[in-house]
């Protein structure tokens, strides 16, 4: 079964710090990966969609990789901003093209 | 941009009560999909629709829970008895390919 793991649950770093979001996965037989970002009480906000044969994305101050064998992905956000504060949540797309979600991580950006 | 709609933003509902929550997907998406998340847990996959039926259901998703495209524009969920576990945001998505997804802003259901 399915599990998606994210490093670390919460971070809070000053403004203008680059900074990397960590998720791993047991399954590498994946579609793909989507990094959300999710708002307090609010929906969820598509990021980044990495297919399973690409190693990375781009968005732009957001770069995300990923390397299938070793099940792990990065969400790298450079020149953070206060406005970047939010829930980050990393989801793969399993073989049933079912999402399996991460916990999240919360981060804060402080001015 | 195309935006997926959810109606209402809160509900309140007494348990044992029947409650539906609406969804207006992108028009041209074909692929429908329910999500739940539990204040302070994971996102839960529910259901997924495709061609007027479900093409995926998870183990949540049992007798209680139903979904239907009643229209051609509509795809709501109803959940016939509530408890007070089904306490959740619930987030509709849809997809053109089923491979990126647009959600909704979420349904807050207070079971009371």
């Amino acid at each position: 079964k399915q599990e998606v793991t994210q490093i670390p649950a919460a971070l809070s770093v000053p403004e203008g710090e680059n900074l990397v979001l960590n998720c791993s996965f047991t399954d590498s037989a994946i579609y793909n990966l989507q990094w959300f970002r999710q708002d307090p009480g609010k929906g969820l906000t598509s990021l980044l969609l990495i297919q399973s044969s690409q190693r990375e994305q781009t968005s732009g101050r957001l770069n995300a990789s990923l390397d299938k064998s070793s099940g792990r992905s990065t969400l790298y956000i450079a020149a953070s901003q206060p406005g970047d504060s939010a829930t980050y949540l990393c989801a793969v797309m399993d073989s049933n093209y079912q999402l399996i979600w991460g916990a999240g991580t919360k981060l804060i950006i402080k001015p | 941009e195309p935006e997926v709609t959810q109606t209402p933003s809160h509900q309140v509902t007494q348990m044992g009560q029947e409650v539906i929550l609406r969804c207006v997907p992108i028009s041209n998406h074909l692929y429908f999909y329910w999500y739940r998340q539990i204040l302070g847990q994971k996102v839960e996959f529910l259901v997924s629709f495709y061609n007027n039926e479900i093409s995926e259901k998870s183990e949540i998703f049992d007798d209680q829970f139903s979904v239907e495209r009643p229209d051609g524009s509509n795809f709501t969920l109803k959940i016939r008895s509530t408890k007070l576990e089904d306490s959740a945001m619930y987030f509709c998505a849809s997809s053109e390919n089923s491979i990126g997804y647009t959600f909704g802003s979420g349904t807050r259901l207070t079971v009371v």
